[in-house]
């Protein structure tokens, strides 16, 4: 079946750097790419939708200079925490929609210190 | 999107049949009910996909009566490894193009 390649699965940084998570899709393009955020014990909140070769829909509340989101590709989603700080560790799922409807990404565990 | 209503929480012990509802009042007619199941750092998964009456797989069942208001997810003969959050969704099918949101999820603990 299809496959998203969510990478890193864990990332820890320093407060005021930034991190890129990497969403590739395997065997089948990415029309479009959702970026959820999810804190300890809640639910999946969606940040941004993507749709390759054009520029992000941020939900209401997301900043969209902090996190920057490129789909360059049909295959390749990035989701960039500039500047980040201890408020924005969280876990950071992709799911894209594509031909085989949605596929889930591992997720990220982003650890700001 | 339809708005989903779950249990925060249930508890089970292994080998009894669990069965999670879902209230999805203002479902529309083109809507699917999707269930979902994510275990603690890692993205969910797909579990069963109904648009009316009953649908098994080889892991649940999912039972949607004839309004289609609510939904149950069927987990058989619970182990410990099915402890996890489970998700309600309502959308166009799995074919669609729709952003998906999710509620606050059901969170099973499986006991020994």
């Amino acid at each position: 079946g299809a496959v998203v390649s969510q990478h890193p699965s864990r990332v820890i940084c320093k407060s005021g750097t930034s991190v890129k998570i990497e969403c590739r899709s395997l065997d089948f393009q990415a029309t479009t790419m959702f970026w959820y955020r999810q804190f300890p014990k809640k639910s999946l909140m969606l940040m941004a939708t993507s749709n390759e070769g054009s520029k992000a829909t941020y939900e209401q509340g997301v900043e969209k200079d902090k996190f920057l989101i490129n789909h360059a590709s049909l295959t390749l989603s990035t989701l960039t925490v500039t500047s980040a700080h201890p408020e924005d560790s969280s876990f950071y799922i992709c799911i894209a929609n594509g031909i085989e409807g949605y596929t889930f990404g591992s997720g990220t565990r982003l650890t700001v210190v | 999107l339809a708005k989903t209503t779950q249990p925060i929480s249930m508890d089970s012990y292994e080998g009894q049949e669990v069965n999670i509802t879902c209230s999805h009042n203002n479902i529309a007619t083109n809507d699917y009910i999707t269930w979902y199941q994510q275990f603690p750092s890692q993205g969910p998964r797909f579990i069963i996909q109904g648009y009316k009456t009953k649908v098994t797989n080889e892991v649940a069942s999912l039972f949607i009566p004839a309004d289609r208001k609510s939904s149950t997810l069927s987990l058989p003969r619970v182990s410990l490894s099915d402890t996890a959050v489970y998700y309600c969704l309502v959308g166009p099918g799995a074919y669609n193009t729709d952003k998906l949101i999710f509620g606050t999820g059901t969170r099973l603990q499986v006991f020994p």
